[in-house]
C-alpha cells in the first residue's frame, strides 16, 4: 500500500531558527515529490522533485529528494513568522497523489 | 485568468440530502481532480480525471459521483450526504498525470448534519 509519513507532526521555532521537515515514502510506481505550504486555506505549491540528489532552492526554503533511501527534506532557514503554516508533501504515481498528513510549523516572533 | 474555481465556499446539508460541488478550471488542464481534508488525516483523493470523459476512482471514492463532459468542468456529486462527509473539499488541476505542480481551488466546507 502507497504511504507517506511527515515528521514532525508539528513544530514551533523562534524567528531565525532553521529547521527541517522530513517527508518519507513507500510507493510502488514513483514519479514525483512535491512540497506545498498551507495556510489557512488551499495548498500553494513550493517544490517538484524527481531526480535524487538534485537540491531545488527557492529563497530561504529547499527541497532535496533521497530516492534510495525513499525520503525529502524540506529545509528553511532564517524563519520568518509567514512561514507559519502546515507544510504537505506529496507523491504522484502516475494517476494519482498521495499526501502526507503534514508538519504544522509555528515561528514565535 | 482565474485558475481553479469552486463553489460553493461553504455548504450545510442534512443527512440524505445530496448536492452537487462546482469546479471549473481555466488553465486548458488535462488532469483534475477532489480531494476531502479532514483535520489529522491530510488531503485525500476521491475521485480524479486525466480527460474529458475519462474519470477513475482515488483512495476514498465511496458516496461521491464524478463526470468530465469538458476539459473546464468537473463536478463532484454527494449522493446521500452523511455526517461522515463533513470536511473541506478541494478541487485541483494540473497540465497533465505526468506529476506536474497541481493548483487547487480555494475549498468547499461543507457540513452534513
Amino acid at each position: 500500500e502507497d504511504k507517506v509519513v511527515q515528521s514532525p507532526l508539528s513544530l514551533v521555532v523562534h524567528e531565525g531558527d532553521t529547521v527541517t521537515l522530513n517527508c518519507s515514502y513507500e510507493v510502488t510506481n514513483f514519479r514525483s515529490l512535491l512540497w506545498y505550504k498551507q495556510e489557512k486555506k488551499a495548498p500553494t505549491f513550493l517544490f517538484m522533485l524527481t531526480s535524487s540528489g538534485i537540491e531545488k532552492k527557492s529563497g530561504r526554503l529547499s527541497s532535496i529528494l533521497d530516492k534510495k533511501e525513499l525520503f525529502s527534506i524540506l529545509n528553511i532557514t532564517a524563519t520568518q513568522t509567514g512561514d507559519s503554516a502546515i507544510y504537505l508533501c506529496a507523491f504522484n504515481t502516475g494517476n494519482q497523489f498521495y499526501f502526507g498528513t503534514g508538519t504544522s510549523l509555528t515561528v514565535i516572533p | 485568468n482565474a485558475g481553479v474555481t469552486q463553489t460553493p465556499k461553504f455548504q450545510v446539508l442534512k443527512t440524505g440530502q445530496s448536492m452537487t460541488l462546482q469546479c471549473a478550471q481555466d488553465m486548458n488542464h488535462e488532469y483534475m481532480s477532489w480531494y476531502r481534508q479532514d483535520p489529522g488525516m491530510g488531503l485525500r483523493l476521491i475521485h480524479y480525471s486525466v480527460g474529458a470523459g475519462i474519470t477513475d476512482q482515488g483512495e476514498v471514492p465511496n458516496g461521491y459521483n464524478v463526470s468530465r463532459s469538458t476539459t473546464e468542468d468537473f463536478p463532484l456529486r454527494l449522493l446521500s450526504a452523511a455526517p461522515s462527509q463533513t470536511s473541506v473539499y478541494f478541487c485541483a488541476s494540473s497540465r497533465d498525470r505526468a506529476g506536474n505542480e497541481q493548483f487547487f481551488g480555494p475549498g468547499t466546507r461543507l457540513t452534513v448534519l
